[in-house]
């Protein structure tokens, strides 16, 4: 199974910090990344795809960019509504799987 | 717009079969690329992938779970159904299923070039215990 290995587990910010999440991928995935939002007691919401497209209705202060091994989530200018656990998921094998997470929280 | 829902039992006892409902609108698995997901999270844990039915009927699992899980299509409806077996506690969730779309998939090696969970329905929680 392909590993994804995120980090950090967690991250202090203010609104209006720039917010860089990384994603390891234990081999080759190409572009095939996608990458998730989770508020508390919400649903997951598809925020990335193929490592840099913005899913339809997603904020452009979101972007990814990565290939192969190394991919990142940037949050440009953290909003109050972005505070929320973060998932990567690697979608070019099967089983397809997710990182653990990364929590963003308010400094 | 397509739409997804759980539903099931919220409470079943170790050692007994859980079985899962998605019911769906807006797709249909007679288009080229469609595929839905189970996923699961146990409270205040990350998201695990679980199950994928694609169009043709092909099916994958997740292999820490592939001996007791099935994932099957009700043709005669929009429905996809997940079953597990010989439950325990650990398998105490909220189990999700999720839309996807890719635009390869190699039945042979499991090679997929997937464009991410793009709905999801809402969820549902299945706590097991005695």
């Amino acid at each position: 199974d392909i590993q994804m290995a995120q980090s950090p587990s967690s991250v202090s910010a203010s609104v209006g910090d720039r917010v860089t999440i990384t994603c390891r991928a234990s081999q080759d995935i190409s572009t095939w990344v996608a990458w998730y939002q989770q508020r508390p007691g919400k649903v997951p919401k598809l925020l990335i795809y193929e490592a840099s497209n913005l899913h339809s209705g997603v904020p452009p202060r979101f972007s990814g960019s990565g290939s192969g091994t190394d991919f990142t989530l940037t949050i440009s200018r953290l909003q109050p509504e972005d505070f929320a656990t973060y998932y990567c998921q690697q979608a070019d094998t099967f089983p397809w799987t997710f990182g653990q997470g990364t929590r963003v929280e308010i400094k | 717009q397509i739409t997804l829902k759980e539903s099931g039992p919220s409470l079943v006892k170790p050692t007994q079969t859980l079985t899962l409902t998605c019911s769906f609108s807006g797709f249909s698995f007679s288009t080229t690329g469609v595929g839905l997901s189970w996923i699961r999270q146990p409270p205040g844990k990350a998201l695990e992938w679980l199950a994928f039915y694609y169009w043709g009927d092909d099916k994958r699992y997740n292999p820490s779970l592939e001996n007791r899980l099935t994932i099957t299509h009700d043709t005669s409806t929009n429905r996809v159904v997940l079953i597990l077996s010989n439950v325990d506690p650990v398998d105490t969730a909220t189990y999700y299923c999720a839309h996807s779309r890719l635009s390869y998939y190699d039945i042979a090696t499991g090679s997929s070039e997937g464009h991410g969970l793009d709905v999801w329905g809402p969820g549902t929680t299945v706590t097991v215990s005695s």
